[in-house]
């Protein structure tokens, strides 16, 4: 069964910091790695994705970094905003691909 | 389209009552899937059905947990009986998929409390 391992649990950043989210996967034969935003009371929403063809995405102030012989990508809030603050998980492909396994989740709070 | 509708939003009920949760999955998504988050186990995934077939059930908790599948616009998780440790906020997503994971779009969950 795949392990997600994300760190931190919780994060405080100032207005225009960056913020940066962890995480580490065992084993995947397939390249998708989907990062979500969750706010309170509503259920998560895709941010941002890579196929791992590339070791970088960028989209907007988001950017996932990813390193394929560490088993690692992260996520980067640049210019990071109040509105930003919510629960992040990152989440790798398992059980044949169709289904994903999701991190525990970093509480993202971005203070002024 | 209107997303991932799910009811009842909010469900509370007593120990040992059935509890059914409702899932209307994004028009043509061939995939859904049932999760349980909870701040201790964080997001689980019970099952997911794919063409409405169950294809992977091993996060179901226990036998008091079923869930069907029977067309394509409609799911339900049930609870039968329920137990206090099952209360937890539950999401059902749909997605489309042609080779491999993609993206899932959840719906807005029932928060179920069991007292």
């Amino acid at each position: 069964q795949q392990q997600v391992k994300q760190s931190p649990q919780s994060l405080i950043v100032q207005k225009g910091g960056i913020s940066i989210i962890n995480c580490a996967y065992e084993n995947t034969a397939f390249d998708y790695f989907p990062w979500y935003q969750q706010f309170p009371g509503k259920g998560p929403a895709l941010l941002i994705a890579i196929r791992p063809d590339v070791s970088e995405k960028k989209e907007g102030r988001f950017t996932i970094s990813f390193n394929k012989s560490a088993k690692q990508f992260s996520l980067h809030i640049m210019d990071s905003q109040p509105g930003d603050s919510a629960t992040y998980f990152c989440a790798a492909p398992t059980g044949g691909g169709n289904k994903l396994t999701f991190g525990t989740g970093t509480q993202l709070k971005v203070e002024l | 389209d209107a997303g991932v509708i799910q009811s009842p939003r909010h469900e509370v009920t007593e120990m040992g009552q059935e509890v059914t949760l409702r899932c209307k999955p994004i028009s043509g998504h061939d995939y859904l899937f049932w999760y349980r988050q909870t701040m201790m186990r964080g997001l689980e995934l019970l099952i997911y059905f794919n063409n409405n077939v169950p294809i992977d059930d091993s996060g179901m908790p226990e036998d008091r947990f079923s869930a069907k599948m029977p067309n394509a616009s409609f799911s339900t998780l049930k609870i039968q009986p329920s137990e206090p440790r099952d209360s937890a906020v539950y999401f059902c997503a749909s997605s489309l998929q042609t080779s491999g994971a993609d993206t899932q779009y959840f719906g807005p969950g029932t928060r179920l409390t069991v007292l």
